[in-house]
Parts: structure tokens; sequence; C-alpha cells
């Protein structure tokens, strides 16, 4: 699966947008993007996913460069329970658990 | 509806100790999988199992074993517990992608 490389920090004010990079410039065609968060003492939660193509669900948007080589979580409206640590993972779509998770990027949501 | 559950919650034992956690997937989730999460890290894979069998194992000695069960509940043993076990151990579940991960069992070995 291919590495990827996030900030190790960032804050966002409540209220404004959040947004999380990710680097996988080895990203494979078949490798997803997927973001996961974790709230302190919590296990991680499934965000969003994707291909190639923009994704939105309720919770955030994940924004892909045409080249695949960089992807964007966008949380719209950051609020405090929004301070997590923040995941981004790439991988095949298969049968397999067995993700890589790395340091991650730790979001704090100031008031 | 149930999330992945997972007990007990919390955990202290003394080094030498074996251990037995236990997982409850998402109802319909065929295939579990058992994590570990040492402080300031991210989790590490350890194994998965799909229908019983195990599928996937990560670089963890022999002293952890899982199984699964026919309602695919799961067991994650570890065996003569080091302090450096202690962490966060996480299950999750899927049917194909994405996982879902339970809260966790938190293990304290002194």
């Amino acid at each position: 699966d291919a590495k990827t490389t996030q900030p190790p920090s960032m804050d966002c004010a409540e209220g404004r947008a959040a947004n999380l990079p990710c680097n996988h410039s080895t990203i494979s065609g078949n490798e997803y993007v997927y973001w996961y968060r974790q709230i302190h003492s919590q296990g991680p939660q499934y965000i969003i996913h994707g291909l190639k193509n923009n994704e939105t669900n309720e919770m955030a948007s994940l924004i892909i460069t045409e080249d695949r080589k960089s992807s964007t979580l966008i949380l719209p409206h950051a609020t405090l329970r929004d301070t997590a640590v923040y995941y981004c993972i790439v991988r095949v779509v298969d049968y397999g658990q067995n993700f890589v998770f790395g340091p991650g990027t730790r979001l704090s949501v100031l008031p | 509806d149930a999330g992945v559950t997972q007990s007990p919650t919390h955990l202290i034992k003394t080094r030498g100790q074996q251990v037995t956690l236990r997982c409850s997937p998402i109802s319909g989730h065929k295939s579990v999988s058992w994590y570990q999460q040492v402080l300031g890290q991210g989790p590490q894979f350890i194994f998965q199992y799909y229908e019983k069998e195990e599928r996937g194992r990560g670089n963890f000695p022999d002293r952890f074993s899982a199984r699964q069960f026919p309602n695919y509940s799961s067991e994650l043993n570890v065996n003569a517990l080091l302090l450096g076990d202690s962490a966060l151990y996480l299950c999750a579940s899927s049917l194909n992608s994405p996982l879902h991960f339970g809260n966790g069992t938190r293990l304290t070995v002194t």
C-alpha cells in the first residue's frame, strides 16, 4: 500500500472550514484514499473514502487532485467536537483489513 | 444499530500473565480484525479473521493469537504479557470496506 504524508498538527477556528492535506505521491491506480479520525480515548471513526472523483457526505468532503498524488479532507464548519487525530490511508478495496495507519494530523479546533 | 462492541473496556494485568479480549462485530459483518495502538502512535494491524479463518497477520510475536466463532465474534489472546504490551487494543469489522472500529480495550501491564 502507498505511503501517505500528513502535517503533524493543525489549528482551526470554530465555525471555519478545516482543510486537512494528505500527500500520497506513490498511489496506484486501484488504491482508494480513506480518511479516519480518532477522538481521544475512542476507536477510529470512518469519515469518507474515494478513488478519483470528489466525494461528499454528511461529515466531510474529500477533494482528490487530478493526478491523485494528493488529497484534502474538508470539514466545512468545524466545531470543538471535531478536535481529533485525522488519518489519511491509501489502499485497495478488497476483503483485507490490514490498514496502515501513520501518525496522522492532530487537529485542534479553537473557540 | 449496535456498533462494534469490545470487552472489557479496561484491564490491568501483571507481567507474565495471560489475557483474553473479546469483540462482537456489527451485525452482518463476517470479517473482524485486531489492532494494537500504543500511546502516541497510530493503530497497528495484528490479525484479520474471515469465516473463522485467519486471513492476515501483522508483525507480532506468537504470544499473540486470535480466533473467530461461528457467530463471527472474536477473541484476542496474549500470553506471557510484557510491559510493552500495554496499549489500546482495537477490534474492527467490515463487509468489504471501510472498517468500523470499536472503542477498544485499554490494557495496562504492570
